[in-house]
């Protein structure tokens, strides 16, 4: 069974600093590996998608890379700014599935002036 | 487009009132998902739909949950009797059949008393 784990939990940063959030699955088999944003009282943004044939994605500040046969994917902020302040998930589609959606639990950051 | 449109924003009643939550997925899309969200689990997947059609209801916690998808622009989740446990966030997402990328809706806060 797909696990997927996120660490940390909760991350605290000064504006301007880059970083890095960790996201971990167990079953290297995946079809994809998704990047959500989710802000406080509201529902998920996607970010970033990377097919399982890619290595890594950029959109703007972002960029996400994929390391399958350690089953490990990381999400780069560059320069980061309080309003990138929200909560970061990932997910993957289990192989049996690939419509489904299995999330981790997330990344709180917290980014201040 | 307006996205993913959720009815109530916001629904507290007593344990064993009947509860429905509506969804309106973005016009086109062929998905439709329900998730529930809670600090305890995460963001959980319940069922989800494919052309109006129930697909993997795997996730319905129990039998007092029943979703339905009438015509492809609308959807609803019906908790029947509620209880306080089911007190959480629930989401509901659509999406094309490409790409993958899921739009969610802003999520109704359910309080069970």
């Amino acid at each position: 069974k797909q696990e997927v784990t996120q660490i940390p939990a909760a991350l605290s940063v000064p504006e301007g600093e880059n970083l890095v959030l960790n996201c971990s699955f167990t079953d290297s088999a995946i079809y994809n590996l998704q990047w959500f944003r989710q802000d406080p009282g509201k529902g998920l943004t996607s970010l970033l998608l990377i097919q399982s044939s890619q290595r890594e994605q950029t959109s703007g500040r972002l960029n996400a890379s994929l390391d399958k046969s350690s089953g490990r994917s990381t999400l780069y902020i560059a320069a980061s700014q309080p309003g990138d302040s929200a909560t970061y998930l990932c997910a993957v589609p289990p192989l049996y599935n690939t419509d489904k959606l299995i999330f981790g639990t997330g990344t709180r950051l917290q980014v201040f002036p | 487009d307006a996205g993913v449109i959720q009815s109530p924003r916001h629904e507290v009643t007593e344990m064993g009132q009947e509860v429905t939550l509506r969804c309106k997925p973005i016009s086109g899309h062929d998905y439709l998902f329900w998730y529930r969200q809670t600090m305890m689990r995460g963001l959980e997947l319940l069922i989800y739909f494919n052309n109006n059609v129930p697909i993997d209801d795997s996730g319905m916690p129990e039998d007092r949950f029943s979703a339905k998808m009438p015509n492809a622009s609308f959807s609803t989740l019906k908790i029947q009797p509620s209880e306080p446990r089911d007190s959480a966030v629930y989401f509901c997402a659509s999406r094309p059949s490409h790409p993958d990328t899921q739009y969610f809706g802003p999520g109704t806060r359910l309080t069970v008393l």
